[in-house]
């Protein structure tokens, strides 16, 4: 069954401190990965998007990984800032490259940065 | 650009009822897909239209419709509603592109229609 499990579920960081997010998935045919940032009340937003020939992509202080062989992706946020406070969620598209696969979601993991 | 819009961004209904929610995709998207949220399931796809057809659909029972209009605006209805029903339902419009050797769907959500069924 094609799954998508992050961890930890949720998180309570310092302001300026560093922290990583993980995602595991069992999705095969594997097409590419991304990470949302969700704030609260509001819709995802995409972060970054890798294929399986991607090993790291940044976006500012988000950089994330991929390791396509142990089917493992991490999130990694530099320097924390309050408005980082939000539910990550890790999605992986199942497919041939294709323009729409089917995407499987994780369940997100609450990252609370405090002061 | 504007980005996506949904309507109404709130909704109050009973058992029984029906609704519709309405998406506008970013301009020069075709491709609309449309999710439930809610805090034990997390996001679930619902269906996927791609000029006007429905191109994708998840494993929702057929009180769960949708639509797509020409200028690629789309409607989601949903039939005699039950108290589960209560969720964030989330619009998405996809840009389709290559990019280094690869093709993607970038997906752009608007903010929500919060639904609660009482």
């Amino acid at each position: 069954k094609n799954q998508v499990e992050q961890s930890p579920q949720s998180l309570i960081i310092l302001e300026g401190k560093n922290c990583t997010l993980q995602c595991n998935y069992t999705v095969s045919p594997f097409s590419n990965l991304r990470w949302y940032k969700q704030d609260t009340g509001r819709g995802p937003v995409s972060l970054t998007i890798m294929t399986f020939s991607e090993n790291t992509k940044s976006n500012g202080r988000y950089t994330a990984t991929l390791d396509a062989d142990t089917k493992q992706s991490s999130l990694h946020i530099t320097a924390s800032q309050l408005s980082d406070s939000a539910s990550y969620i890790c999605v992986v598209s199942e497919g041939y490259g294709g323009a729409t696969n089917k995407l499987i979601f994780g369940t997100g993991t609450l990252l609370a940065v405090q002061p | 650009k504007a980005g996506v819009t949904q309507t109404p961004r709130y909704l109050i209904k009973t058992r029984g009822q029906q609704v519709t929610l309405s998406c506008s995709p970013i301009s020069g998207h075709r491709s609309v897909s449309w999710y439930q949220q809610t805090p034990g399931q997390g996001l679930q796809f619902l269906f996927e239209y791609f000029s006007e057809t429905q191109r994708n659909k998840g494993n929702f029972p057929g009180r769960f419709s949708g639509r797509q209009f020409s200028n690629s605006r789309s409607e989601m209805n949903v039939s005699t509603l039950e108290l589960g029903d209560s969720a964030l339902y989330l619009c998405a419009s996809s840009l389709e592109y290559e990019g280094q050797g690869a093709r993607r769907n970038e997906q752009f959500f608007g903010p929500g229609t919060r639904l609660t069924v009482l």
